[in-house]
């Protein structure tokens, strides 16, 4: 799986969009982009994925450059409730695969009041 | 649907003694795995499992094993547990197919060896 780069922290006002950004310059074509986050001491939770087009659910906006070699993850009105560890995961879809997800450090968000 | 349930939420163990950690999934989903968690770290995958019957090895396995009689559960030995295990155990499962491949994580055992 490629690998990916997030930056360690972030802060947005709650309210405001959150914005987290992630490299992953050596993407291959069949890899899938996902993002999960870690409230804390939870388990992590499914967010979105994507392959190339942006995505929207009712949780998030994924963000996929042309050359598919970065993303960001958009939360749109965040919440108190938000602030978590975001990770960044790069995977080739490999339906009778298994390898696990590759969990790197990940963003930790922080919503301020 | 209970989704991913783990047992215990919290054990004590002495260095050299033995446990199973309990996992179990009500979705019908081949594929489960243990995840390890240490403070200020990412998850690492210990074991995985596809199907009953069937199990292999994640990045880090020495000192655990597991098994998969059964679609639904997926326990996690530690055979003579040691202060290095002491960590957060995250079990979880997804389906096969799909590029979804969205994976549900259990809440957690939090494990201390002492």
């Amino acid at each position: 799986d490629a690998k990916t780069t997030q930056p360690p922290s972030m802060d947005c006002a709650e309210g405001r969009a959150a914005n987290l950004p992630c490299n992953h310059s050596t993407i291959s074509g069949n890899e899938y982009v996902y993002w999960y986050r870690q409230i804390h001491s939870q388990g992590p939770q499914y967010i979105i994925h994507g392959l190339k087009n942006n995505e929207t659910n009712e949780m998030a906006s994924l963000i996929i450059t042309e050359d598919r070699k970065s993303s960001t993850l958009i939360l749109p009105h965040a919440t108190l409730r938000d602030t978590a560890v975001y990770y960044c995961i790069v995977r080739a879809y490999s339906g009778g695969g298994a390898d696990g997800l590759t969990f790197g450090k990940g963003t930790h968000l922080i919503i301020q009041p | 649907n209970a989704g991913v349930t783990q047992t215990p939420k919290f054990q004590v163990l002495k260095t050299g003694q033995s446990m199973t950690l309990q996992c179990a999934q009500d979705m019908n989903h081949e594929y489960m795995s243990w995840y390890r968690q240490d403070p200020g770290m990412g998850l690492r995958l210990i074991h995985y499992s596809v199907g009953a019957g069937i199990t292999d090895q994640g990045e880090v396995p020495n000192g655990y094993n597991v098994s998969r009689s059964t679609t639904e559960d997926f326990p996690l030995r530690l055979l003579s547990a040691a202060p290095s295990q002491t960590s957060v155990y995250f079990c979880a499962s997804s389906r096969l197919a799909g590029s979804r491949n969205e994976q549900f994580f259990g809440p957690g055992t939090r494990l201390t060896v002492l």
